[in-house]
Order: C-alpha cells, then structure tokens, then sequence
C-alpha cells in the first residue's frame, strides 16, 4: 500500500543552524507531496506542496522538491529560527484520493538559542 | 475568511458511551475529511464527505460513522467507545475538486476515554 517514511525525531538545532528532514514515499501512481506543520495544541497547517516530479515547493524559507527517481521530498530550511519549533508531517494523496491523506509519523523539530 | 471549526475543543466520557464530534468547514468547501491522531498510530484517515457522500473510507470499525449536511458541516460519530479510541480527531476540508488541493485542518477535537 501507499505509504510514507520520515526520519525519526526529535532533532535538535541551534538557531540558524541548517535543517534537513528526510521523506520517501511508496505510492501506486503519481501522488501529490505535501508538507504540514502542526505547533503544540493546534490542528495541521500547509507548509508546502508540489504535484509532480521535479516540482519545487517553497513557503517561509522552506523548500523541498519532488524527486520522482529517489521517490523522496525532503524538507530543507536555510536557517532556522526557535518559533520554527514544531512537528513536520510529510504526506501523500493520490489522484482520485485527492482528500485522502497518507502521513508519514511526523518529526518533532526543536530550535535552540 | 474563516477557518474550520471543530467543537468541542475538549471531550471527556467513558467507555460504552458515544459522541458526535463537529466540524464546520471553510466557506465554499465541499469535503470534508476526518483523521484521527494518536501517539502510537500517528494520523490516520478515517472517511471524508462530499456533497453529503461518504467518498472514501479508512480502515476502521464500523463503530466510527459520520454524515455530511446541505451546508457542508459535518459530525463524526463514535459509538460503544473504548480506551483506544482516546486521541485528537482532526477535520479538515477542501474545495474537493481536482486532485492538488490541500486540505486545510481544524485545531481538534480531543477525546479522552475514562
């Protein structure tokens, strides 16, 4: 079945620092990517998305790209800030699914000063 | 423009209960879908609704049923509750046309179970 896999957390930064968090994915089909952020005690926000290979998809300083041959969306950020402090979901949906996400376990990301 | 809104915020009950849960989406958003986050299971999809359909279903028991109204809110139901059914069920909703529209989340519900 369609799955996700995320590096497992927590990963721990000093503010400014470089973020890397790693996400493949196993699909049937050509899914669209997505990334979520969800702060503590709230619901699931859109970081990002991209909807085919090659696609880029950037918000807030956050970038990661659709990379068909390695079926993999990392997240990167150039410098990370302490209210950037939160869980990252990597996500799936299929076509014909559209409104059926697929989570990885998510990554808890912690920024220090 | 207003977000999805789930109410309550907070639900304590005991096992055997039910609940209806409730979700309002965004205006002019047509799906509806409802996920369940726990510790150990991570997010998990659990049906959405469209047009007052269920669209497409997760693989849960049929004790967990939900409905669609005219104006798009949406109330998921859990009968015969159980210790594992303790979790933060989010709703989300989307235009539900086209197959790259992200879905945008309510901050949840969270149930606990005694």
């Amino acid at each position: 079945g369609d799955s996700v896999t995320q590096m497992e957390g927590p990963v721990t930064l000093s503010e400014e620092a470089f973020l890397t968090i790693n996400c493949t994915y196993t699909a049937t089909g050509y899914p669209s990517l997505f990334w979520y952020v969800q702060y503590p005690g709230e619901g699931l926000q859109l970081l990002l998305k991209a909807t085919k290979a090659d696609d880029k998809g950037s918000n807030k300083g956050f970038e990661a790209t659709y990379r068909k041959e390695t079926t993999s969306f990392h997240l990167e950020k150039g410098s990370v800030q302490v209210s950037d402090s939160a869980v990252y979901f990597c996500a799936l949906s299929l076509t014909g699914t559209a409104s059926k996400l697929t989570f990885g376990t998510g990554t808890r990301l912690q920024v220090t000063l | 423009k207003a977000g999805v809104t789930q109410t309550p915020r907070y639900l304590i009950k005991t096992r055997g209960q039910q609940v209806t849960l409730s979700c309002s989406p965004i205006s002019g958003h047509r799906s509806v879908s409802w996920y369940q986050q726990t510790p150990g299971q991570g997010l998990q999809f659990l049906f959405e609704y469209f047009s007052e359909t269920q669209r497409n279903k997760g693989n849960f028991p049929g004790r967990f049923s939900g409905r669609q109204f005219s104006n798009s809110r949406s109330e998921m139901n859990v009968s015969t509750l159980e210790l594992g059914d303790s979790a933060l069920y989010l709703c989300a909703s989307s235009p539900g046309q086209g197959s790259n529209q992200p879905q945008h989340f309510g901050d949840g519900t969270r149930l606990s179970i005694l």
